[in-house]
């Protein structure tokens, strides 16, 4: 158990509809980091936040978007689904220690869009 | 910009063997780690083992190794010992480590490991 949370776990939903995963990180971590997994994409680096403030974004859709609370969770939210946004989109925190930065995954929420 | 090549799609390895596992990278900069991480069919992803890019001495970690050849751009995991657990999907993964852009994570296509008696 990494310590970091994903809820919910597997979610079906329909084209054009919107949805909202949610994150806490391990306890203590400030960044948080979205991913999304799929087939022919591989795992695709969306977005960072540390602190509550975006700090790296990567290949993340003008349709998605994400904040990060007070509390250190984060919420992931994605609209207008299209098919292909079908994957396994995880989160996964960290805390600057040394140099290395390293990730703990959650365990990932399997969304399917119909 | 980066890149991460894993050209080994898959790999069987018998039990108790040593298997290497092939990443090279592409970056201009001159600070960045590099990571490897563990898929099993479960889904998690599991980290495994560290290595910056200014570290002199190549990362060990229980059974895994990182073997680090910067003038080559490669950094190879070894699993030693290999056990039936060890099956799964491994990704290598590299950031740089300015400070502009130190959370982009860039990772490789993964290499599928089955084990076998």
């Amino acid at each position: 158990d990494s310590g970091v949370t994903q809820t919910p776990k597997h979610l079906i939903t329909a084209t054009g509809q919107r949805v909202t995963l949610r994150c806490s990180p391990r306890s203590g971590d400030l960044s948080v980091y979205w991913y999304q997994q799929s087939l022919d994409q591989g795992l695709q680096f969306l977005i960072q936040y540390y602190n509550g403030e975006e700090r790296a974004k990567g290949n993340i859709l003008e349709r998605f978007s994400a904040q990060q609370f007070p509390d250190l969770h984060s919420e992931l939210n994605l609209s207008s689904l299209e098919l292909g946004d079908s994957a396994l989109y995880f989160c996964a925190s960290s805390v600057r220690r040394a140099e290395t930065y390293e990730q703990y995954f959650g365990p990932g929420t399997r969304l399917t869009v119909t | 910009a980066q890149k991460i090549t894993q050209t080994q799609p898959g790999m069987f390895v018998q039990e108790k063997e040593a298997v290497t596992l092939d990443c090279t990278y592409d970056t201009s900069d001159q600070s960045y780690g590099l990571f490897w991480y563990k898929q099993p069919s479960s889904g998690e992803m599991i980290f495994l083992i560290y290595q910056g890019s200014y570290d002199e001495q190549n990362a060990t970690e229980g059974r895994y190794s990182l073997n680090f050849q910067k003038a080559r751009k490669s950094a190879n995991l070894v699993i030693s010992a290999s056990q039936l657990g060890d099956s799964a999907m491994y990704f290598c993964a590299m950031r740089d480590m300015t400070t502009d852009s130190w959370g982009k994570f860039q990772f490789g296509a993964g290499t599928q490991v089955v084990v076998t008696p």
